[in-house]
């Protein structure tokens, strides 16, 4: 039973456009929301995150919005630029632990 | 070093034989964790180390899965008698010991096939 769910597996976007990665989740004692990115043949790389308390994050272009009564968040990229391509995670954990559980991903290509 | 180190990058096993994975983390993190990814899923958690406790074993797949970490520093994640269904990419992490919502640094993985 996946409890982090990526439902687009891709999405392609031009350059200088929004890019909007979703994520839905099933378990409601998740209290903390996370995004990695990850580029081929490396680890992934800490994006953004944002606690059940918040229902937006920013830090620079991208920005993190929670729906907790819809249990679904998104990131927001703005503008998206060709260096965004990369495959976007999804993760939560509940407050105390230091367990991530993970979507599939989302590959987001931008277009020059 | 300046980031989590993973050795090897790649390996190709034979099934039925053994590997060990191994792992240096960020000096100074206390949290360490290994995940792994199979091909077309997200990360699946495996195990965590915090210090001197004792790890949290419950995402190992099998007894076939063990790992150690030596002095609170390198871990060493061990699968014995590989089979097919274990190639994935294996990724380690660390971490201050914070909250999750700090996020954790992770590894370049080792990707393993068995053959």
């Amino acid at each position: 039973d996946q409890q982090v769910k990526q439902n687009s597996p891709s999405l392609s976007v031009q350059e200088g456009r929004i890019s909007i990665l979703n994520c839905d989740y099933t378990n409601s004692m998740f209290d903390y929301f996370l995004w990695y990115k990850k580029y081929p043949a490396e680890g992934p790389t800490f994006l953004i995150s944002i606690s059940s308390i918040k229902d937006k994050n920013e830090d620079g272009r991208f920005t993190v919005f929670l729906n907790k009564s819809a249990k679904h968040l998104s990131l927001h990229i703005v503008p998206s630029q060709p260096g965004d391509s990369a495959v976007y995670f999804c993760a939560a954990s509940g407050a105390g632990s230091y367990q991530l559980t993970f979507g599939k991903g989302t590959k987001l290509s931008v277009i020059p | 070093g300046a980031g989590v180190s993973q050795s090897p990058s790649n390996k190709v096993t034979e099934k039925g034989k053994d590997v060990e994975l191994r792992c240096d983390p960020i000096s100074g993190h206390t949290a360490l964790y290994w995940y792994r990814q199979s091909l077309g899923q997200g990360l699946e958690f495996l195990i965590y180390f915090q210090g001197n406790s004792a790890p949290d074993k419950s995402g190992l797949p099998s007894d076939r899965f063990s790992a150690e970490r030596t002095g609170g520093s390198v871990s060493t994640l061990t699968i014995q008698r590989t089979q097919q269904e274990d190639s994935a990419v294996y990724l380690c992490a660390s971490s201050l010991g914070l909250e999750t919502l700090y996020g954790y640094t992770f590894g370049s993985g080792t990707r393993l096939t068995v053959v």
